[in-house]
Parts: C-alpha cells; structure tokens; sequence
C-alpha cells in the first residue's frame, strides 16, 4: 500500500515551458486535491476532485489545469511557467463518504523551481 | 470563503511544558477541524482531529478543544519532547458536502528547548 504517489521530487522549469505533475493513490479514496506551500505559509488549494470526471477550482487556480479520468490518478499541469508558481506542491487525498474518516493522506510533494 | 487564523507564528517552550496554539475560524458552517504537524522538508502529518459535534478530543499527549461559538479551536500538547519541535498546521473544512475542501492556518514554528 503506497499511499499517495507523487513525481516528480524536484523539477527546475525555465519561464514559458510547461510540465505535468503526476499524482496516484491506492486507497480507492474518491476525493483528491492539489495544494501549494509557499516558504512560510499555509497551503493553498489549486484544485480538488471528488471522482472521476469532475473537478473543481480551489482558492488559487490561475495558470493551471487538472483533469481526473480515473480514481487513482489526478495530474496537475502548468501551462507557460512563471517564477510565480516556484513552490513545493502537493497532491493529497481523502475518503470521502459521511461518517469515514476525513483526514488527508498527502503525497511527499513536488519541489518547483521556475527560472 | 473561509479564513483560518493562527497563533502563535512561533513558540518556543521547554522540554516538559505545554504548548499551546489557537486558531479561529469564520465560516460557521464549517465542521470539520484537523491539526497537522509537518517537519523540515516533509509532508504534512495528520496528528488530530475534531467534528463540530465535540468539544474536546485526547491522544495521549496531545489534545484539542473546539468552541463552536466563539468559532475558535486550540492544540494542546503536554510533557513536550525535543521530537516535537515541527510546524504545526490547524485547518477547516465543511466535511465531504462541501468537497472535504482544507482551508489552512499560516503554521506554528514550535521549537522545543532542552
């Protein structure tokens, strides 16, 4: 049991190019999210699914893009880098259903540097 | 939206006391209250958690009160250990109605001094 899979671990993007974060669970959990942590900050929400074939806006999704074909993938693209989203990433997940347990299980993340 | 506050920013203690950090909230339809604690270079860690249907809840050493009327909660750890020193991250959501979406607290640096 894996958990929550992330790659790649540190990624450094010139200013324009784009890339594609990857994120994979293995605890059949319907609810995934993607969160941003700036040095000293909180996390913020990118963007969240809560199944396959939907996904929503969080707080902070300009210059992203995710989609969700299956339940165990959710990948996070950056189109047209920009030293802005330099950050670490992470993917999380959750059950989702009434009464389960609500906690994240978070992947170990994604260092981006964008030059 | 929602907004978490946080305190404090940093906290230093002496290994053996308590630590104490407190958050408020401004959504009152949140429900939904964990605390995280992350380490240097590290994914964040579920520690606790609390549903807005109690008032307190104890893991050994560490605790957490929830006043939904005044919309505040609060992390207690007792007997502090030098293993304890990490940022810790309190968070609110409305539950799985809402997306289970987190909304996080800026994080507390606690430092635990031998």
């Amino acid at each position: 049991n894996a958990g929550v899979t992330q790659t790649p671990k540190f990624r450094i993007l010139k200013i324009g190019q784009s890339m594609t974060l990857q994120c994979t669970q293995d605890m059949n959990h319907n609810y995934m999210y993607w969160y941003r942590q700036d040095p000293g900050m909180g996390l913020k929400l990118i963007y969240y699914s809560v199944g396959a074939g939907i996904t929503d806006k969080g707080e902070v999704p300009n210059g992203y893009n995710v989609s969700r074909s299956t339940t165990e993938d959710f990948p996070l693209r950056l189109e047209l880098a920009a030293p802005s989203q330099t950050s670490v990433y992470f993917c999380a997940s959750s059950e989702g259903s009434f009464g389960a347990n609500y906690g994240y299980t978070f992947g170990s993340g994604t260092r981006l540097t964008v030059v | 939206g929602e907004n978490v506050e946080q305190h404090p920013s940093t906290l230093s203690v002496q290994e053996g006391d308590s630590a104490v950090i407190k958050c408020t909230y401004s959504d009152s339809a949140s429900n939904y209250f964990p605390w995280y604690k992350q380490e240097l270079g590290k994914r964040p860690q579920l520690i606790i958690d609390i549903r807005s249907n109690v008032g307190e809840k104890k893991d050994q050493r560490i605790a957490v009160t929830l006043n939904k009327t005044a919309k505040h909660f609060s992390l207690h750890i007792t007997e502090t250990q030098p293993e304890d020193s990490a940022v810790y991250f309190c968070a609110a959501s409305k539950g799985p109605g809402g997306g289970n979406k987190l909304t996080f607290g800026t994080g507390t640096q606690l430092k635990v001094e031998l």
